[in-house]
């Protein structure tokens, strides 16, 4: 079973706070990876992705992946209010097909 | 359009009835994929088209589910005999089908929510 798996949290910080997300994949295979953000109630949208071992950054995000270990991270800085949704980690698997995890709950408190 | 679109957005169907769910891609998007999301859960992928052709149909749980894209831009995932597990949110996306899906971004509908009774 080719996999994804994130903490489902919930994680909660304060606003202002940095917001570290993690998810780990099975399949040594898996060539690109995406973080996708949704709101409760609405369809995820993309935020970045990453396929080269290192980090790259994008405004206040930055996605980090490290192929040895399977991991893939995003850091999100200076945490709003408006980051409050569910982070979904997505494995790129063979050319086409995205596997997604769980999702982790962020919550950021004012 | 704008983006995707998706209809029924709502859908209440008793067990045993066939239900026809619609995907319209962004004008212009070669490739097309359906998922299931659970609550609570990540979307689950089901099938994938690029123009007309079903490229990768193994996520379909069974064959009461099928989907097809006839003229390579609406797409339409039928369920026959419907069943109460059935019950969920059908996701659709679409992308640009460029060369390289290593950086291609997919564009998910606002779901179908079906529940079977």
């Amino acid at each position: 079973q080719k996999e994804v798996e994130q903490n489902s949290g919930p994680l909660s910080v304060p606003e202002g706070a940095i917001a570290s997300l993690n998810c780990t994949y099975s399949d040594r295979g898996s060539q690109s990876f995406f973080w996708y953000r949704q709101y409760s109630g609405k369809s995820p949208e993309l935020i970045m992705f990453i396929y080269s071992n290192g980090d790259k950054e994008d405004g206040r995000f930055t996605a980090q992946l490290n192929k040895a270990s399977q991991y893939v991270s995003l850091l999100i800085r200076d945490s709003q209010p408006s980051d409050s949704a569910t982070y979904l980690c997505a494995a790129l698997l063979g050319s086409e097909k995205l596997v997604f995890g769980k999702g982790t709950k962020l919550t950021v408190n004012p | 359009g704008a983006g995707v679109s998706q209809s029924p957005r709502y859908k209440v169907t008793k067990r045993g009835q066939d239900v026809a769910l619609r995907c319209d891609p962004i004008s212009g998007h070669v490739s097309l994929y359906w998922y299931r999301q659970a609550l609570g859960q990540g979307p689950e992928f089901l099938t994938y088209f690029n123009y007309e052709a079903q490229q990768d149909k193994s996520g379909l749980p069974n064959d009461r589910f099928s989907a097809e894209r006839p003229e390579g831009s609406i797409s339409t995932l039928t369920i026959q005999r419907t069943e109460q597990r059935d019950s969920a949110m059908y996701r659709c996306a679409s992308s640009l089908g460029g060369t390289s899906k290593l950086s291609e971004t997919q564009y998910f509908g606002p779901g179908t929510r079906l529940l079977v009774l």
